[in-house]
């Protein structure tokens, strides 16, 4: 079945740092892949997506691209805020169902 | 997108009673889903709601335990009956809507704590 790899936490970086998070997906077809963002007391928010194969994806200074040869969507900032503090789940999408890694904690120190 | 309300936003309940948490949103969708979240983990799926019919559970999810209504297109609840500890979790409906249906936009959450 298909299922999502990401790299565990907590990632611990200062403030301005650069960002990577690893996720690597297994799945038939062609699935649409995700990274959701959950802040502290809250829900889940879509954070960004792609579709296809070398689609970035991109907002709020986060990018992933999705790299079908390696089966990979990692997630990017350049510089990272105390407010990206958070707990980021990659996802793909396959006939509506969503399928979710584990989560990767981020703490932003200033 | 869709916005997503649910109700309540979060509740402490004792062991054996049930809840009924509400998910609205502010527009037709296509599917609706209900998810549970154990602390500090990932989201499972609970059950897919569907419109005027049952709702498609999951694996290790019944009817008896998560009974699901979705009456129209923009509601739809779940209820967490006879509750023990281990149901303390929260609970997350999202929603697909028509045209991009492999995106889901998750509700707020409802943060349940069983005594």
């Amino acid at each position: 079945g298909d299922s999502v790899t990401q790299m565990e936490g907590p990632v611990t970086l200062s403030e301005e740092a650069f960002l990577t998070i690893n996720c690597t997906y297994t799945a038939t077809g062609y699935p649409s892949l995700f990274w959701y963002v959950q802040y502290p007391g809250e829900g889940l928010q879509l954070l960004l997506k792609a579709t296809k194969a070398d689609d970035k994806g991109s907002n709020k200074g986060f990018e992933a691209t999705y790299r079908k040869e390696t089966t990979s969507f990692h997630l990017e900032k350049g510089s990272v805020q105390v407010s990206d503090s958070a707990v980021y789940f990659c996802a793909l999408s396959h006939d509506s169902t969503l399928t979710f890694g584990k989560g990767t904690m981020l703490l932003v120190s200033p | 997108s869709a916005v997503i309300s649910q109700k309540p936003s979060r509740d402490i309940c004792q062991r054996g009673t049930s809840l009924t948490i509400q998910c609205q949103v502010d527009s037709q969708v296509t599917m609706m889903f209900w998810y549970r979240q154990q602390p500090g983990q990932s989201l499972t799926l609970i059950a897919t709601a569907n419109q005027g019919s049952e709702a498609t559970y999951e694996s290790g999810f019944v009817i008896d335990k998560f009974p699901i209504s979705r009456p129209n297109l923009t509601f739809s609840t779940l209820t967490v009956s006879n509750m023990s500890p281990e149901d303390s979790s929260i609970y997350l409906c999202s929603v697909a809507v028509s045209g991009s249906t492999d995106t889901q936009y998750f509700g707020p959450g409802t943060r349940l704590t069983v005594l």
